[in-house]
Protein backbone atom coordinates (compact mmCIF):
# COMPACT_ATOMS: atom_id res chain seq x y z
CA UNK A 1 0.00 0.00 0.00
CA UNK A 2 1.28 3.64 -0.98
CA UNK A 3 2.73 5.44 1.77
CA UNK A 4 3.64 9.39 2.55
CA UNK A 5 5.20 10.20 5.80
CA UNK A 6 6.16 13.66 5.89
CA UNK A 7 8.80 15.31 9.18
CA UNK A 8 10.00 18.88 9.35
CA UNK A 9 7.57 20.77 11.13
CA UNK A 10 8.28 22.34 14.37
CA UNK A 11 8.08 26.03 16.46
CA UNK A 12 9.13 29.05 14.05
CA UNK A 13 8.98 33.07 14.42
CA UNK A 14 7.12 35.09 12.18
CA UNK A 15 9.11 36.11 9.25
CA UNK A 16 11.27 32.80 10.00
CA UNK A 17 11.48 29.93 7.88
CA UNK A 18 11.32 26.31 7.46
CA UNK A 19 12.04 22.75 4.96
CA UNK A 20 8.77 20.32 5.07
CA UNK A 21 10.04 16.86 3.81
CA UNK A 22 7.74 13.88 2.67
CA UNK A 23 9.14 10.72 2.11
CA UNK A 24 7.21 7.99 -0.05
CA UNK A 25 7.15 4.28 -0.15
CA UNK A 26 5.78 1.12 -1.51
CA UNK A 27 4.88 2.93 -4.91
CA UNK A 28 6.52 4.49 -7.56
CA UNK A 29 7.25 7.32 -6.96
CA UNK A 30 8.43 9.04 -9.93
CA UNK A 31 5.32 8.52 -11.66
CA UNK A 32 3.18 10.57 -9.79
CA UNK A 33 2.19 14.22 -9.13
CA UNK A 34 2.31 15.41 -5.42
CA UNK A 35 1.10 18.00 -3.89
CA UNK A 36 0.94 19.73 -0.46
CA UNK A 37 -2.10 20.87 1.31
CA UNK A 38 -2.56 22.30 5.07
CA UNK A 39 -5.26 22.43 7.69
CA UNK A 40 -4.85 25.34 10.08
CA UNK A 41 -6.44 24.51 13.91
CA UNK A 42 -9.93 23.89 13.66
CA UNK A 43 -10.19 24.79 9.64
CA UNK A 44 -11.28 23.25 6.96
CA UNK A 45 -8.51 22.04 4.11
CA UNK A 46 -6.63 24.29 1.65
CA UNK A 47 -4.74 23.04 -1.39
CA UNK A 48 -1.26 24.92 -1.55
CA UNK A 49 1.24 23.21 -4.11
CA UNK A 50 0.97 21.20 -7.03
CA UNK A 51 3.86 19.28 -9.06
CA UNK A 52 4.09 16.96 -11.62
CA UNK A 53 6.13 13.59 -11.90
CA UNK A 54 9.09 15.34 -13.52
CA UNK A 55 8.91 18.52 -11.65
CA UNK A 56 7.80 20.57 -14.99
CA UNK A 57 5.05 22.03 -14.32
CA UNK A 58 4.21 23.51 -10.65
CA UNK A 59 1.44 25.45 -9.50
CA UNK A 60 0.76 27.73 -6.14
CA UNK A 61 -2.58 28.73 -4.60
CA UNK A 62 -2.16 32.74 -4.49
CA UNK A 63 -1.54 32.77 -0.26
CA UNK A 64 2.01 31.30 -0.77
CA UNK A 65 2.89 32.27 -4.32
CA UNK A 66 6.13 33.83 -3.82
CA UNK A 67 7.19 32.86 -0.43
CA UNK A 68 6.88 28.72 -0.06
CA UNK A 69 8.53 26.78 -3.18
CA UNK A 70 8.18 23.13 -4.13
CA UNK A 71 10.25 20.53 -4.84
CA UNK A 72 11.10 16.80 -5.35
CA UNK A 73 14.03 14.10 -6.03
CA UNK A 74 12.34 11.60 -7.18
CA UNK A 75 15.80 9.65 -6.32
CA UNK A 76 15.55 9.65 -2.65
CA UNK A 77 11.32 9.26 -3.06
CA UNK A 78 11.31 12.54 -1.37
CA UNK A 79 8.91 15.59 -1.45
CA UNK A 80 10.07 18.87 -0.49
CA UNK A 81 8.37 22.50 0.77
CA UNK A 82 10.66 24.89 1.21
CA UNK A 83 8.26 27.93 3.49
CA UNK A 84 9.84 31.44 4.06
CA UNK A 85 7.91 34.84 5.48
CA UNK A 86 6.04 32.53 7.76
CA UNK A 87 3.08 34.77 9.15
CA UNK A 88 0.69 33.50 12.26
CA UNK A 89 -1.85 32.44 9.66
CA UNK A 90 0.81 29.73 8.05
CA UNK A 91 -0.03 27.39 11.32
CA UNK A 92 -1.80 25.04 10.38
CA UNK A 93 -0.92 20.47 9.73
CA UNK A 94 0.86 19.87 6.49
CA UNK A 95 -0.23 17.12 4.47
CA UNK A 96 1.47 15.86 1.74
CA UNK A 97 -0.57 14.06 -0.82
CA UNK A 98 -0.64 12.01 -4.30
CA UNK A 99 -2.25 13.53 -6.55
CA UNK A 100 -3.65 11.88 -9.62
CA UNK A 101 -5.01 13.29 -12.76
CA UNK A 102 -8.38 11.47 -12.63
CA UNK A 103 -8.75 9.98 -8.92
CA UNK A 104 -7.64 13.20 -7.39
CA UNK A 105 -6.07 13.14 -3.89
CA UNK A 106 -6.05 9.08 -3.53
CA UNK A 107 -2.66 8.97 -0.82
CA UNK A 108 -2.24 11.47 2.60
CA UNK A 109 0.53 11.42 5.12
CA UNK A 110 -0.23 11.44 8.30
CA UNK A 111 0.31 15.38 8.41
CA UNK A 112 3.49 17.67 10.34
CA UNK A 113 2.52 20.74 12.35
CA UNK A 114 4.05 23.81 12.18
CA UNK A 115 3.00 26.34 14.61
CA UNK A 116 4.03 30.53 13.68
CA UNK A 117 4.31 31.97 16.78
CA UNK A 118 6.70 34.27 18.58
CA UNK B 1 -11.10 30.81 -9.15
CA UNK B 2 -13.61 28.43 -8.50
CA UNK B 3 -15.63 28.19 -5.21
CA UNK B 4 -16.96 25.49 -3.40
CA UNK B 5 -19.73 25.53 -0.96
CA UNK B 6 -21.31 22.95 0.93
CA UNK B 7 -24.45 22.57 2.66
CA UNK B 8 -25.00 21.94 5.50
CA UNK B 9 -21.95 22.65 7.41
CA UNK B 10 -23.05 20.63 10.37
CA UNK B 11 -25.95 17.45 9.84
CA UNK B 12 -27.09 16.07 13.21
CA UNK B 13 -27.77 12.12 12.72
CA UNK B 14 -28.46 8.91 14.21
CA UNK B 15 -27.15 5.44 13.39
CA UNK B 16 -29.33 3.93 10.34
CA UNK B 17 -29.86 7.37 9.20
CA UNK B 18 -29.92 8.63 5.21
CA UNK B 19 -27.74 11.18 4.75
CA UNK B 20 -27.02 13.68 2.26
CA UNK B 21 -24.64 16.41 1.82
CA UNK B 22 -24.78 18.63 -0.83
CA UNK B 23 -21.83 20.31 -2.69
CA UNK B 24 -22.59 23.11 -5.18
CA UNK B 25 -19.21 24.82 -7.73
CA UNK B 26 -19.37 28.37 -8.69
CA UNK B 27 -18.86 27.15 -12.64
CA UNK B 28 -19.68 23.74 -14.36
CA UNK B 29 -16.96 21.37 -13.05
CA UNK B 30 -18.27 18.49 -15.44
CA UNK B 31 -17.91 15.16 -12.76
CA UNK B 32 -13.94 15.80 -11.51
CA UNK B 33 -15.52 16.33 -7.94
CA UNK B 34 -14.08 13.77 -4.96
CA UNK B 35 -15.59 13.60 -1.87
CA UNK B 36 -13.27 13.06 1.17
CA UNK B 37 -13.82 11.60 5.06
CA UNK B 38 -11.14 13.05 7.58
CA UNK B 39 -11.85 12.37 11.50
CA UNK B 40 -10.53 14.00 14.25
CA UNK B 41 -6.47 13.98 14.51
CA UNK B 42 -6.12 12.10 11.20
CA UNK B 43 -5.92 12.44 7.52
CA UNK B 44 -8.38 12.91 5.54
CA UNK B 45 -9.03 9.94 3.36
CA UNK B 46 -10.57 9.19 -0.41
CA UNK B 47 -13.83 8.70 -0.42
CA UNK B 48 -15.26 8.72 -4.09
CA UNK B 49 -13.74 10.45 -7.54
CA UNK B 50 -15.51 11.44 -11.03
CA UNK B 51 -18.18 12.60 -8.97
CA UNK B 52 -19.65 8.76 -8.56
CA UNK B 53 -16.98 6.57 -8.83
CA UNK B 54 -15.99 4.90 -5.31
CA UNK B 55 -12.39 4.51 -3.98
CA UNK B 56 -10.85 1.28 -3.58
CA UNK B 57 -12.33 -0.49 -0.25
CA UNK B 58 -15.23 2.19 0.48
CA UNK B 59 -18.20 0.20 1.84
CA UNK B 60 -21.12 1.03 -1.04
CA UNK B 61 -23.03 2.74 1.34
CA UNK B 62 -21.96 5.65 0.25
CA UNK B 63 -22.31 6.98 -3.18
CA UNK B 64 -22.11 10.07 -5.10
CA UNK B 65 -23.94 11.58 -8.10
CA UNK B 66 -24.20 14.99 -9.91
CA UNK B 67 -22.27 16.70 -12.75
CA UNK B 68 -21.73 20.37 -14.02
CA UNK B 69 -22.36 22.75 -10.70
CA UNK B 70 -24.44 20.27 -8.03
CA UNK B 71 -23.06 17.08 -6.59
CA UNK B 72 -24.07 14.94 -3.90
CA UNK B 73 -22.62 12.13 -1.45
CA UNK B 74 -25.33 10.41 -0.03
CA UNK B 75 -24.75 7.46 3.03
CA UNK B 76 -27.72 4.99 2.31
CA UNK B 77 -27.27 3.93 6.12
CA UNK B 78 -25.19 5.57 8.33
CA UNK B 79 -23.10 3.54 10.37
CA UNK B 80 -21.22 4.64 14.09
CA UNK B 81 -17.66 4.98 12.18
CA UNK B 82 -19.07 7.35 9.55
CA UNK B 83 -19.53 10.12 12.16
CA UNK B 84 -17.13 12.75 10.66
CA UNK B 85 -16.19 15.41 8.79
CA UNK B 86 -17.12 15.14 4.82
CA UNK B 87 -15.19 17.79 2.29
CA UNK B 88 -15.97 18.40 -1.46
CA UNK B 89 -13.25 19.28 -3.82
CA UNK B 90 -13.18 20.51 -7.27
CA UNK B 91 -9.83 18.98 -9.39
CA UNK B 92 -11.51 20.36 -12.94
CA UNK B 93 -9.35 23.09 -12.88
CA UNK B 94 -5.73 21.64 -13.39
CA UNK B 95 -3.98 24.70 -11.94
CA UNK B 96 -5.78 25.06 -8.52
CA UNK B 97 -7.80 22.92 -6.54
CA UNK B 98 -10.75 23.98 -4.49
CA UNK B 99 -12.02 22.11 -1.43
CA UNK B 100 -15.72 22.90 0.17
CA UNK B 101 -15.83 24.28 4.15
CA UNK B 102 -16.55 20.44 5.08
CA UNK B 103 -19.94 18.98 6.71
CA UNK B 104 -19.72 17.60 9.81
CA UNK B 105 -21.68 14.62 10.43
CA UNK B 106 -22.66 14.44 14.17
CA UNK B 107 -24.73 12.41 16.60
CA UNK B 108 -28.52 13.56 16.94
Amino acid sequence: EAHLEESGGGLVQPGGSLRLSCAGSDFTFSSYSLAWVRQAPGKGLEWLSYISSSSATIYYADSVKGRFTISRDNTEESLFLDMSSLRVDDTAVYYCVRNEYYTGMDVWGQGTTVTVSS
Amino acid sequence: DIQMTQSPSTLSASVGDRVTITCRASQSISDWLAWYQQKPGKAPKLLMYKASTLESGVPSRFSGSGSGTEFTLTISRLQPDDFATYYCQQYNSFSTWTFGQGTKVEVK
